[in-house]
């Protein structure tokens, strides 16, 4: 049984129109990642919360924010997309902080910007 | 800041066969952690290993294992009777030691593509 569940897998928006990513976990862990992927590069960390405690990267661009109503969801939101934003979205989550908490990913949204 | 560099974006082997894929990282910490992720076309990424920097032994995951030189700062994954199940992307990480009341992220490579062929 999938653990983090990202839905849609495919997102389709147009340049500018706001978009909602959503991943929700059965695994009751407190932190929660998204991570934003473009072809052929690694993943790169967007934001994460710690419970409701939300903590953004330094070079996220300020069209991305996070939302985190409850311990299971967690939502990406995109004010104004625009075709630079088009990428594998991941979301993962851990337990707690640090190398010996493994972190879970979800299948990814793959988001596309028309 | 830290970095990690895989410097093979596709490798192929055939079934049943040993692989090695490359991975080194700079970085000026001596208290840290490296991962092999595996992320199959279209599917989740999932952890294969996990080394701690201080120890010294190799971490092993059943035909997975890695060659780990921290005075060279690299960090080798061997995977040995490679199944067809095997294809994937596989990212190399690093994370620091999370300092009491900090958070680490995780420093991830470009990633190398690996076929099994039958």
């Amino acid at each position: 049984d999938a653990m983090v569940i990202q839905n849609p897998r495919y997102q389709v928006t147009q340049f500018g129109k706001p978009v909602t990513l959503s991943c929700s976990q059965t695994l009751n862990h407190n932190v929660m990642y998204w991570y934003q992927q473009k072809s052929s590069q690694a993943p790169k960390l967007l934001f994460h919360y710690y419970d409701k405690d939300f903590n953004n990267e330094a070079d996220t661009p300020d069209n991305f924010q996070s939302r985190r109503p409850n311990t299971s969801f967690c939502f990406l939101d995109i004010r104004s997309p625009g075709l630079g934003d088009a990428a594998m979205y991941l979301c993962a989550t851990s337990r707690g902080w640090g190398g010996n908490q493994p972190q879970h990913f979800g299948d990814g949204t793959r988001l596309s910007i028309l | 800041a830290q970095t990690v560099t895989q410097s093979q974006p596709e490798m192929s082997v055939q079934e049943a066969e040993t692989v090695t894929l490359s991975c080194t990282y700079d970085t000026s910490e001596n208290n840290y952690y490296l991962f092999w992720y595996k992320q199959p076309p279209s599917r989740q990424m999932i952890l294969v290993i996990r080394q701690e920097a201080y120890k010294q032994q190799n971490a092993t995951e059943n035909r997975f294992s890695v060659n780990f030189q921290k005075a060279a700062k690299s960090f080798s994954l061997k995977i040995s009777d490679s199944q067809l199940g095997d294809t994937a992307m596989y990212f190399c990480a690093f994370m620091k030691h999370a300092t009491q009341g900090g958070s680490e992220k995780l420093v991830f490579g470009k990633g190398t593509k690996l076929t099994v062929n039958p």
